[in-house]
């Protein structure tokens, strides 16, 4: 059963460092999304991303935050900057149009 | 904006009990409405949906209904086993455009033997 692929499972930076999130959605799904959920919160929306271009983003999307498909295949987060608060457990999903399925996520911690 | 309540936990049953999991929530429109899984150490795993009113979402002996008239989407299981332990997100979906999910708070369910 295909599946939504995500790597690394764990990353560890130093704030201020730049970190690339990576993901391999399904392959004929056309919607992208990434939300993360900080330690006991709640998941929270990032951004979604369709036919090339972000369609929606949240408050939590700002200047530091960018995404990208450089590729047929991956799906990326990038933060420019980390801060401490931006630990936490990032997921990424992608639809063909309904369901959304969720990859296993990133565990970023900032230290 | 969208916004879910989701009956606070944690929740601790007995195996075989029955559970009931409340979420109601505001939105515009008609959203498609979604039950997610978390179990231990893993990511969100769909387990239901509904996608207009009245509908009635089930999966693994879990089941929801659509309720339009008080914008709810609960979550019930006659009979809860062990494997159920997980938490437990509603999520309603926009509809148009706007696809994203907005998640609730979330329900620890745990289940003793």
């Amino acid at each position: 059963e295909p599946e939504v692929t995500q790597t690394p499972s764990h990353q560890v930076t130093q704030m201020g460092q730049e970190v690339i999130l990576r993901c391999v959605p399904i392959s004929n799904h056309l919607y992208f999304y990434w939300y993360r959920q900080i330690l006991g919160q709640k998941v929270e929306f990032l951004v979604s991303f369709y036919n090339n271009e972000i369609s929606e983003k949240s408050e939590i999307f700002d200047d530091q935050f960018s995404v990208e498909r450089p590729d047929g295949s991956n799906f990326t987060l990038k933060i420019r900057s980390t801060k401490l608060e931006d630990s936490a457990m990032y997921f990424c999903a992608s639809s063909e149009e309904n369901e959304q399925f969720f990859g296993p996520g990133t565990r970023l911690t900032v230290l | 904006g969208d916004s879910v309540t989701q009956m606070e936990g944690p929740v601790t049953l007995s195996e075989e009990a029955f559970l009931t999991i409340n979420c109601t929530y505001t939105a515009t429109g008609y959203p498609s409405l979604f039950w997610y899984v978390q179990y231990p150490g893993e990511g969100l795993q769909l387990l239901l949906k509904a996608t207009k009113a009245d509908d009635k979402g089930s999966n693994k002996g879990f089941e929801a209904t659509y309720r339009k008239e008080t914008t709810s989407f609960h979550l019930e299981k006659g009979s809860v086993q062990v494997s159920d332990s997980a938490v437990y997100f509603c999520a309603p979906r926009r509809t148009g455009s706007a696809r994203q999910l907005t998640f609730g708070s979330g329900t620890q369910l745990t289940v003793l033997p």
